[in-house]
């Protein structure tokens, strides 16, 4: 079975400040892992995927197998950050699927 | 992405009412999802194809049924409806499953009274 934490359910931090959203999984195998991010009412924008190793509007996140995460990260907030992002993970064998964990808001005070 | 459109974006019905929620796209992708979004759970899938005329359970099927006729669309239909569904549903569909991210509609936000 595929499973993605998220164990914050908000984040809020000041403009300017880094941020760091949590992501943890389990799976057996060799998953790939992406970062959605949701603006308020609108559609589930792919962010980041584990095996571009890109940055995208400032945000990065490694893939630590060892510690089963895929921390999404920011150095410096800005207030347009400010969204629901999901941390979701495709399993090999899974035909396309997505688990996705349960959310973090973030909030990023001016 | 103007390729996946989902229809109704609003829709209001009463319980033990069935509605059918849209969802048609463009890009002649094999795969096809819905998941509904609720506080607390994230995204669950509710049901997924592969291709035209396969589909298999998700998550949470209960209370849905789906058809893929065609490619492009992906009706997913709730026969009778609850309160338990109120939900926002996404429509969400990728080229293969290999390394291809999937892409989202802009959801149908259903309330059932």
């Amino acid at each position: 079975a595929q499973r993605v934490t998220q164990p914050e359910k908000l984040l809020s931090v000041f403009k300017g400040a880094p941020v760091e959203l949590k992501c943890n999984y389990s799976y057996s195998g060799s998953p790939e892992l992406f970062w959605y991010v949701q603006y308020s009412r609108q559609r589930l924008q792919l962010l980041l995927r584990h095996i571009s190793r890109e940055s995208i509007k400032g945000f990065t996140a490694d893939l630590n197998k060892g510690e089963t995460s895929f921390h999404l990260k920011k150095p410096f907030a800005q207030e347009e950050d400010s969204a629901m992002y999901y941390c979701a993970l495709r399993g090999g064998t899974s035909y396309g699927k997505l688990t996705f964990g349960q959310g973090t808001i973030l909030t990023v005070h001016p | 992405d103007a390729g996946i459109t989902q229809s109704p974006r609003y829709k209001i019905t009463e319980t033990g009412r069935q509605v059918t929620l849209m969802c048609h796209q463009t890009w002649s992708h094999s795969y096809m999802f819905w998941y509904r979004q609720d506080l607390g759970h994230g995204l669950r899938l509710i049901y997924y194809s592969a291709a035209a005329d396969i589909t298999d359970k998700g998550e949470v099927p209960d209370g849905y049924v789906v058809s893929r006729s065609k490619t492009e669309n992906f009706p997913l239909t709730l026969e009778s409806a609850t309160r338990s569904q109120t939900s926002v549903y996404f429509c969400a569909s990728s080229d293969t499953y290999s390394n291809q991210p999937q892409h989202f509609g802009d959801g149908t936000r259903l309330s059932i009274l």
